[in-house]
């Protein structure tokens, strides 16, 4: 099936750092968004994209859709303890109806 | 905060057995989701349901797995026999069909021994 490689895998930073994580795939995809899960729990939406080039924000959190909509960004700034999760992009291909195809997510540990 | 809500939140069953999970989406969304997750294979698209018609379920086992919607409350994901490579939690997400995103409920962790 259709692959979104997300990188790093993991994230060990501390308190205060500035992070940042990608989504890249093969595919061109016309909406890209980001989720947060934590443990216990379903994914939470933080961000949604919908236009190449897109820049947007929510709180401490910029997320951007690729100029060639092969792949998206996402940067927290200022971290902290509660940014502890995991982080997934998801993707809706161009002419894949609305089906989600999700990334292998993020982990990310903050230390105080 | 509108929710969507998914039962049990934990199953431990048999091999063998029959298992039924359901899932209230959220009021007025269209689209509805069944989602695997498991260590290995991450989140996984199994079926999705547009104004109550299936819309592909490619990604589910035929021979076992079904989903069905017999109301716009209603999804419903049923394994028979379950086997212990079911073992996974088992996510429903609804939204509005287009580019809205989806809500996630909180998930049932099937645990198949």
């Amino acid at each position: 099936g259709q692959q979104l490689n997300q990188s790093p895998q993991s994230m060990f930073i501390q308190e205060g750092e500035d992070v940042s994580m990608n989504c890249t795939s093969s595919s061109i995809f016309n909406t890209w968004l980001w989720y947060k899960q934590e443990p216990g729990e379903g994914p939470v939406l933080l961000i949604a994209l919908y236009k190449a080039g897109e820049l947007t924000s929510n709180g401490r959190l910029t997320a951007q859709f690729g100029i060639t909509r092969k792949d998206s960004f996402l940067n927290i700034s200022a971290s902290i303890p509660s940014d502890v999760g995991i982080y997934f992009c998801a993707g809706q291909l161009a002419g894949g109806g609305n089906k989600l195809t999700f990334g292998t997510g993020t982990q990310l540990k903050v230390e105080l | 905060d509108a929710r969507v809500t998914q039962t049990p939140r934990h199953k431990v069953t048999e091999m063998g057995q029959e298992v039924t999970m359901r899932c209230q989406p959220i009021l007025g969304h269209n689209t509805v989701f069944w989602y695997r997750q498991t260590m290995m294979q991450g989140l996984e698209l199994l079926a999705y349901f547009r104004n109550r018609a299936p819309l592909d379920d490619s990604g589910m086992p035929k021979d076992r797995f079904s989903a069905e919607m017999p109301d716009a409350t209603l999804a419903t994901l049923k394994i028979q026999p379950s086997e212990p490579r079911d073992s996974a939690v088992y996510f429903c997400a609804s939204g509005y069909g287009g580019n809205y995103g989806y809500t996630f409920g909180s998930g049932t962790r099937l645990t198949v021994v």
